[in-house]
């Protein structure tokens, strides 16, 4: 069974500091992987996704995740976080049978 | 192009009625997924509609059903409610199966529905 397990709830950074949101995932197949954001009171929204191509993957507003097949992670990342960053954030893998399975949220607090 | 609609974007019903919820995809799109948003739970996935048939379905109880229609809308369907279904209620559309080549998941607002 796929899962997904995203470590922290709740992260809070300085405005300009360094963004690290931590995904773990189990599969017996190499996934399809993605994150999404979403801010309040709005729909998720796709950040990036891994598709098995290259292990570093880019997405918008500067965000990217590292694929990791030793570990099972996909971290996402963002060198200087702003303001307008601070949102939900969710990973999620899609199995063999097209089922995403959404991790339950990282909630990111940007300090001023 | 107009993203996914979702109406009613909130509403209130009482334990053991009924709610229909409805969702329009972006033109184009011909898959329609389900998914419940609670804070202990995260997102979990209903089902999935494509061509008018469902395709995937995940692990709730016969009292969530869903249908989509020939222009690809979609409605939800929850029965007998319980106070545990109080919720987010998220559809997203994708261009071919979700997850697939062109399955990029497009979200609407979500539906929330509170029982009381």
């Amino acid at each position: 069974a796929q899962s997904v397990t995203q470590l922290g709830s709740h992260v809070s950074v300085s405005e300009g500091a360094l963004v690290l949101l931590r995904c773990n995932y189990s599969s017996s197949v190499p996934p399809y992987l993605f994150w999404y954001v979403q801010y309040p009171n709005q729909g998720l929204q796709l950040l990036l996704k891994y598709t098995s191509a290259a292990t570093l993957v880019k997405g918008i507003n500067g965000f990217e995740a590292e694929f990791k097949k030793s570990e099972t992670s996909f971290h996402l990342t963002k060198p200087s976080a702003h303001m307008s960053d601070a949102a939900e954030y969710f990973c999620a893998v899609r199995n063999t049978g097209n089922q995403f399975y959404f991790g339950t949220g990282t909630s990111l607090t940007v300090i001023p | 192009k107009a993203g996914v609609t979702q109406t009613p974007r909130y509403l209130i019903k009482t334990r053991g009625q009924q709610v229909t919820l409805s969702c329009s995809p972006i033109s184009g799109h011909r898959s329609v997924s389900w998914y419940q948003q609670t804070p202990g739970q995260g997102l979990q996935f209903l089902f999935e509609y494509f061509s008018e048939t469902q395709r995937n379905k995940g692990n709730f109880p016969g009292r969530f059903s869903g249908r989509q229609f020939s222009n690809s809308r979609s409605e939800m369907n929850v029965s007998t409610l319980e106070l545990g279904d109080s919720a987010l209620y998220l559809c997203a559309s994708s261009l071919g199966l979700a997850g697939g080549p062109n399955g990029e998941l497009f979200f609407g607002e979500g539906s929330r529905l509170t029982v009381l």
